[in-house]
């Protein structure tokens, strides 16, 4: 079972182009977590959110708690900004170390 | 600040061979975490440590055993190798502890770990 969707799972876009990257978890969470990993392997952690929104620079990210939905925006969007996005979740009932991954959404952006 | 310190960067065992990898972080974190990558899956817990002195199974244990050595460092061991733990192994901190997950995770560069 996938507790963590994520979609699309690639995506193309052009430089310039707004972005949306769609994480639908079926479980009560208490925190939701996106993340960045680079081509070359690293991951850096981008939003931590429990309700709202949050923004970073031309990084948006929401989450409807009632709808278990998040969505990841990116505005403007620049080459530098290909990447695979990672959306987890911290599951009320799961286990205390667990945080339950989405397998990721592949962006590319060309110039 | 260096963050989360991964090494080695890249190996390859024999079936059977036995390695540590090593993780350090320089940010004064309590809890600090040990995950596996693999192709088409999503990131999954090996291992975790909520503080100094304390080690707990996450999701795919086997096969693996850990040392917090002390609050800085977090190691992983492979006893006797076996070519499903070919993976990339990530470790990661945090400044909370791990049944809230209310801080960011930082993360280190990877481990890109082949057993023939």
């Amino acid at each position: 079972k996938n507790e963590v969707e994520q979609s699309p799972q690639n995506l193309t876009a052009q430089e310039g182009e707004f972005i949306t990257i769609n994480c639908s978890y079926s479980v009560g969470i208490s925190a939701l977590h996106w993340l960045q990993q680079h081509p070359g392997g690293g991951i850096v952690s981008l939003f931590m959110l429990s309700s709202g929104k949050k923004k970073h620079g031309r990084l948006i990210a929401t989450i409807n708690i009632q709808e278990k939905h998040s969505s990841l925006h990116i505005t403007a969007s620049h080459p530098r900004d290909s990447a695979v996005y990672i959306c987890a979740v911290k599951d009320y009932g799961g286990s205390q170390g667990n945080l339950i991954f989405g397998k990721g959404t592949k962006l590319s952006v060309k110039p | 600040n260096a963050g989360v310190t991964q090494n080695p960067k890249f190996q390859v065992l024999k079936t059977g061979q036995s390695m540590t990898l090593q993780c350090a972080q320089d940010m004064n974190h309590n809890s600090m975490y040990w995950y596996r990558q693999d192709p088409g899956m999503g990131l999954r817990l090996i291992y975790y440590s909520a503080s100094e002195g304390t080690t707990d199974k996450g999701e795919v244990p086997n096969g693996y055993n850990v040392s917090r050595l002390n609050k800085r460092e977090f190691s992983l061991r492979l006893e006797s190798a076996a070519p499903s733990q070919t993976s990339v192994y990530f470790c990661a901190s945090s400044e909370a502890v791990p049944r809230s997950y209310n801080s960011p995770l930082h993360f280190g560069n990877g481990t890109r770990l082949t057993v023939t």
